[in-house]
């Protein structure tokens, strides 16, 4: 099986542009969490979807939101960006049944400058 | 309450020791917790992971050790090699079945000299 996969892999914004940020999950996962690591913050929750439905969100401004697709796939997308969104995003999918184990992309680095 | 604390920020082992990393919580609701080792430009990768119905699991040369009435649990990795130097987060999440919500802790940068 092919894990979770990200795309752009590395993408370098300008204060106050968008970005937009895609999640492939494992065949079959039909859950994706979006997670936020910063060497500040640590790793830090953001949002979850399943079945296209937002199912959580974290403690982060409403700049961020994000969508899920019929096919599980999904998008995260930041709005006026700004200096502290340099990060590294992840994503992570997770199956239906237990043990829930939830699996990690590579992640794709943010620099905004 | 919602926080996973670990412990040591850094650890430096040497070959074939013993590296043993320390988390604790506070949310008696957490059910699941879970072992990530992470490389450099690598995402997470789970390890192994433990529900608090047990005291300890065993994969191979990791470990994880679970003391409920501490609200503490450990990773221990037996034998330690250069190969696992990297950086391990350990996390906690409850009612795994409504929710994929992980809560990390904030990570132990091992070392592992040869």
């Amino acid at each position: 099986k092919a894990g979770v996969t990200q795309t752009p892999r590395y993408l370098i914004k300008t204060r106050g542009q968008q970005v937009t940020l895609s999640c492939s999950p494992i065949s079959g996962h039909r859950s994706v969490s979006w997670y936020q690591q910063t060497p500040g913050q640590g790793l830090q929750f953001l949002f979850e979807y399943f079945s296209e439905t937002q199912r959580n969100k974290g403690n982060f401004p409403g700049r961020f939101s994000g969508r899920q697709f019929s096919n599980s796939r999904s998008e995260m997308n930041v709005s006026t960006l700004e200096l502290g969104d340099s990060a590294l995003y992840l994503c992570a999918s997770r199956g239906d049944l237990p043990p829930y184990e939830q699996y990690f992309g590579p992640g794709t680095r943010l620099t905004v400058t | 309450q919602q926080q996973v604390k670990q412990s040591p920020q850094s650890l430096i082992v040497q070959k074939g020791g013993i590296s043993i990393i320390n988390c604790a919580y506070e949310n008696t609701a957490f059910d699941y917790f879970p072992w990530y080792q992470q490389f450099p430009g690598k995402g997470p990768a789970l390890l192994i992971a433990i529900r608090p119905d047990v005291s300890e699991k065993k994969e191979g040369r990791f470990t994880i050790s679970f003391n409920k009435s501490a609200k503490q649990f450990s990773l221990h990795i037996m034998d330690s090699q250069p190969g696992d130097s990297a950086t391990y987060f350990c996390a906690a999440s409850s009612k795994r079945g409504a929710t994929n919500k992980l809560i990390f802790g904030t990570g132990t940068l091992l070392a592992v000299q040869p």
